[in-house]
């Protein structure tokens, strides 16, 4: 059990670039989620996997937020245009068809 | 819809002081409930759930939480606190089957000599 591992950890970027996150999940996790946490707030859910299926994704702050799962193992998200407001960390979590969801460390996302 | 309610956003506290962090949840359903730690530049640790069963739930660290239905309240306690507990700690509930959480805002626990 390697945990959950999110790439890069830090990430600086122009206002209008698009930037796209890595999350690989603990082995065999069938569930794969996504959160934002800003400073002072608790993390915010955007979008869950179950295997290579994406089965809510209307939690997505904007069409310019897209996740994928292609082969249901690891994960992207990507955020088109970012804007100022994106700056967030960004947590990607898994879990095994039960309660208990183990997060990563997540992917500090900074607009400048 | 459900939502989560952390009443401290701060709690500081001398060390080996008992210390009681609040959360009260809103739900028309059972809920499942959690409280998570987070240390500094690192990601969420599940120290404790809620399921069913017992509603005295113990966790790690030597942290313990109690489920109240009637009072929808799921308060975090630890009879010593120790430096080493300086973190924030979120509570979460858990929303319908999809299992995504629905956290609160967290409250800050600084742990002084």
């Amino acid at each position: 059990d390697t945990g959950v591992s999110q790439d890069p950890r830090h990430k600086i970027t122009k206002r209008g670039q698009n930037v796209t996150f890595r999350c690989d999940p603990i082995s065999e996790h069938n569930r794969l989620y996504w959160y934002r946490q800003t400073l002072g707030q608790g993390p915010e859910f955007l979008t869950y996997f179950q295997n290579e299926a994406q089965l809510e994704k209307s939690r997505l702050l904007s069409d310019r937020f897209s996740a994928e799962r292609p082969k249901g193992s690891f994960s992207t998200l990507e955020i088109q245009r970012t804007e100022q407001g994106d700056s967030a960390m960004y947590l990607c979590a898994s879990s095994l068809e039960s309660v208990r969801a183990f997060f990563g460390q997540g992917t500090r996302l900074t607009v400048v | 819809a459900q939502s989560v309610t952390q009443l401290d956003s701060q709690v500081p506290v001398f060390e080996e002081a008992p210390v009681e962090l609040r959360c009260n949840y809103s739900s028309s359903v059972s809920v499942y409930l959690f409280w998570y730690v987070q240390y500094p530049n690192q990601g969420l640790q599940l120290l404790l759930k809620y399921l069913s069963g017992s509603t005295l739930v113990k966790g790690i660290n030597g942290f313990e939480a109690e489920f109240n239905k009637s009072q929808t309240s799921f308060h975090l306690r630890k009879p010593s606190v120790h430096i080493s507990d300086t973190a924030e700690y979120f509570c979460a509930v858990s929303e319908g089957s999809q299992g995504n959480l629905i956290f609160g805002k967290g409250t800050k626990l600084s742990v002084k000599p």
